[in-house]
């Protein structure tokens, strides 16, 4: 069974102060792994997808790196608006095309 | 920017009941999905449909869900007898193809179901 966990919880950053979000996974051959943003009572924004090891992706202050087991979403000098919970979510192989996701890591960033 | 769209965006239902759950999905795609979130749990898979058929669900996804795409823009949930545990956010999810590049799921702003 397909499984994903996320790092810590909850994450209080003041502005400016750099940090990295953890997404470990255990899938039965990675098709995909996909970084989304959730604002409270909406639906997930997607940011990335990482297909393999050692790809890399960035926007604005977010990158996302992948290895063999777990993929880090790094956020550089963050903004208060970037306040969100960001979800992590795997696709396996094969014809089964559904995510899975982890319970997200809830950011705070303080001005 | 295309997006998904879906209606209501909150429900307000007696167990027991039936509630249709509508979504329009972005226009040139192929796949649409079904994802439920409880309320601080994370985001479930429910079903996925492709070439009007149910292609894969979930063990939530029992006999008393249903989906249909009654027209060539919207796609439907049925939840034939509400229980209390249905309960959640209900978000409907599109993509282009099921090829790298183009399954990303894009997801709908979600129908808050509350059920009494």
């Amino acid at each position: 069974e397909d499984q994903v966990t996320q790092s810590p919880e909850a994450l209080r950053l003041q502005e400016g102060e750099s940090s990295s979000l953890n997404c470990s996974y255990t899938v039965s051959g990675l098709r995909g792994l996909f970084w989304y943003r959730q604002d409270p009572g909406k639906g997930p924004e997607f940011l990335f997808t990482l297909y393999s090891a050692g790809e890399e992706k960035e926007k604005e202050r977010l990158k996302a790196t992948l290895t063999k087991k777990e993929s880090f979403l790094h956020i550089t000098a963050p903004k208060p608006e970037d306040s969100a919970t960001y979800l992590c979510a795997v696709q396996a192989r094969g014809a089964n095309s559904k995510l899975t996701f982890g319970k997200g890591i809830t950011l705070s960033v303080r001005p | 920017e295309p997006e998904v769209t879906q209606t209501p965006s909150h429900q307000v239902t007696q167990m027991g009941q039936e509630v249709i759950l509508r979504c329009v999905p972005i226009s040139n795609h192929l796949y649409f999905y079904w994802y439920r979130q409880i309320l601080g749990q994370k985001v479930e898979f429910l079903v996925s449909f492709y070439n009007n058929e149910i292609s894969e669900k979930s063990e939530i996804f029992d006999d008393q869900f249903s989906v249909e795409r009654p027209d060539g823009s919207n796609f439907t949930l049925k939840i034939r007898s509400t229980k209390l545990e249905d309960s959640a956010m209900y978000f409907c999810a599109s993509s282009v193809g099921s090829e790298t590049s183009q399954e990303t799921q894009y997801f709908g702003p979600g129908t808050r179901l509350l059920v009494l």
